[in-house]
């Protein structure tokens, strides 16, 4: 049983599509984020949120902590989007004082010129 | 700038041998991970400290050893009693947790 759902698990667009993905947590969390990995390997920090929305440029973050699901939404997209996208939610971990990650596998995003 | 480096980022080495990856942060962060990413798979955590001088084991933690003796380096030594090592590391680190998480560029090991 995964903690963290991720859907589509791949995704195609065409430039200047609207793209939307969605994920789904299973968990109590303390905050959720947004992954992006290029093909090279290193992976950025997007979003980090723990209600509402966030928008950085042409991205948009939002999440329903009553219904346990964010969606990572992408305007005007762009073949420089073309990535993984990963949600990964910060749990707080029973026994200790530190608090756990659990990512959910990714998005894989191609965006077509 | 600051953030994480992890070296080498390729790595090959012979099944039986012990092999160290490396992961040093200037960003003066308290608490440092490994994890370990497969095709299909989410992250999946090895190691993890929140302080210098202690870590504790992630789901995946037999066959793989740390230390941190200073705040800049969490080491990751993969040894020969680990059944399948060969994957992608990830190192990262925190400052709070209301702070993000911050990833090096990776090592590929490879053990034929």
């Amino acid at each position: 049983k995964n903690e963290v759902e991720q859907s589509p698990q791949n995704l195609t667009a065409q430039e200047g599509e609207f793209i939307t993905i969605n994920c789904s947590y299973s968990v109590g969390i303390s905050a959720l984020h947004w992954l992006q990995q290029h093909p090279g390997g290193g992976i950025v920090s997007l979003f980090m949120l723990s209600s509402g929305k966030k928008k950085h440029g042409r991205l948009i973050a939002t999440i329903n902590i009553q219904e346990k699901h964010s969606s990572l939404h992408i305007t005007a997209s762009h073949p420089r989007d073309s990535a993984v996208y990963i949600c990964a939610v910060r749990s707080p971990a029973e026994g200790n004082t530190g608090n756990q990650f659990y990512f959910g596998t990714g998005t894989s995003l191609t965006v077509i010129p | 700038d600051g953030g994480i480096t992890q070296s080498p980022k390729y790595l090959f080495r012979k099944e039986g041998q012990n092999v160290t990856l490396s992961c040093e942060q200037n960003l003066n962060h308290d608490a440092m991970y490994w994890y370990r990413q497969d095709p299909g798979q989410g992250l999946r955590l090895i190691y993890y400290s929140q302080i210098v001088n202690d870590f504790q084991k992630g789901d995946i933690a037999e066959g793989y050893s740390v230390s941190r003796e200073k705040k800049e380096s969490f080491p990751l030594t993969v040894t020969s009693a680990q059944k399948n090592p060969t994957a992608f590391y990830l190192c990262a680190s925190s400052s709070t947790e209301r702070s993000p998480l911050h990833f090096g560029n990776g090592t590929r090991l490879t053990v034929t």
